[in-house]
């Protein structure tokens, strides 16, 4: 069975510039989460879907991000206009069962590596 | 809120030695903990967990944590390390706060475990 995919896994842009990050959850898993790590510091939470809806997008840092889950497939992440501070490394998730509770387990893709010049 | 804190940035130890990775977490809730590992250019991988029950919950590689919550502590041991062992190691809690964020899962910063022949 094929694991949480990210694409790209390197992506290097000019401030200013826009990306579009790409996840692909395992298959027949409902829950999908974006974190995003800056360098040095911890991973942090941005966003869960429950299918193509959006659950929880309490982490997103602003509107410059875009989620979309069309389909209630994979997911993209866009940056628009990408800033400086955006760096770092962006994790996608994905989970099978949601109790709502907690408990259910993470499978975590490799991540992709964003560097804004 | 949730937090938890990973007081050692990096720990280096000789090959065969015993390792301590420690973690303390905060929250007014119950929670639940993890610890996640990323092996040198490969994605987050669940390494433990405790949900409830016994307090001393294991790996299959021979890491073992336990739950102390009188201490809130939850930190991860090892007996006797291996090269393979050398990656970073994140702490992290989830749980209820509310329906729509019990999901989301709140990292420590990491600690890097560098072991030495």
């Amino acid at each position: 069975e094929a694991g949480v995919t990210q694409f790209p896994s390197h992506s290097v842009i000019e401030k200013g510039q826009t990306v579009t990050l790409r996840c692909d959850p395992i298959s027949g898993h409902d829950n999908l989460y974006w974190y995003r790590r800056v360098m040095g510091k911890e991973i942090k939470f941005l966003l869960h879907f429950v299918k193509e809806s959006k659950q929880d997008e309490s982490g997103m840092p602003n509107n410059r991000f875009l989620a979309e889950r069309t389909g209630g497939t994979y997911s993209t992440l866009k940056v628009q206009p990408a800033e400086l501070e955006d760096s770092g490394v962006y994790f996608c998730a994905s989970s099978q069962d949601y109790s709502g509770l907690g408990t259910d387990t993470q499978y975590f893709g490799p991540g992709t590596r964003l560097t804004v010049l | 809120a949730q937090s938890v804190t990973q007081l050692d940035s990096q720990v280096p130890v000789f090959e065969e030695a015993p390792v301590e990775l420690r973690c303390n977490y905060s929250s007014s809730v119950s929670v639940y903990l993890f610890w996640y590992v990323q092996y040198p250019n490969q994605g987050l991988q669940l390494l433990l967990k405790y949900l409830s029950g016994s307090t001393l919950v294991k790996s299959i590689n021979g890491f073992e944590a336990e739950f102390n919550k009188s201490q809130t502590s939850f930190h991860l041991r090892k007996p006797s390390v291996h090269i393979s062992d050398t990656a970073e190691y994140f702490c992290a809690v989830s749980g209820p706060q509310t329906y729509s964020s019990a999901s989301k899962i709140i990292f420590g910063s990491g600690t890097r475990l560098s072991i030495r022949p």
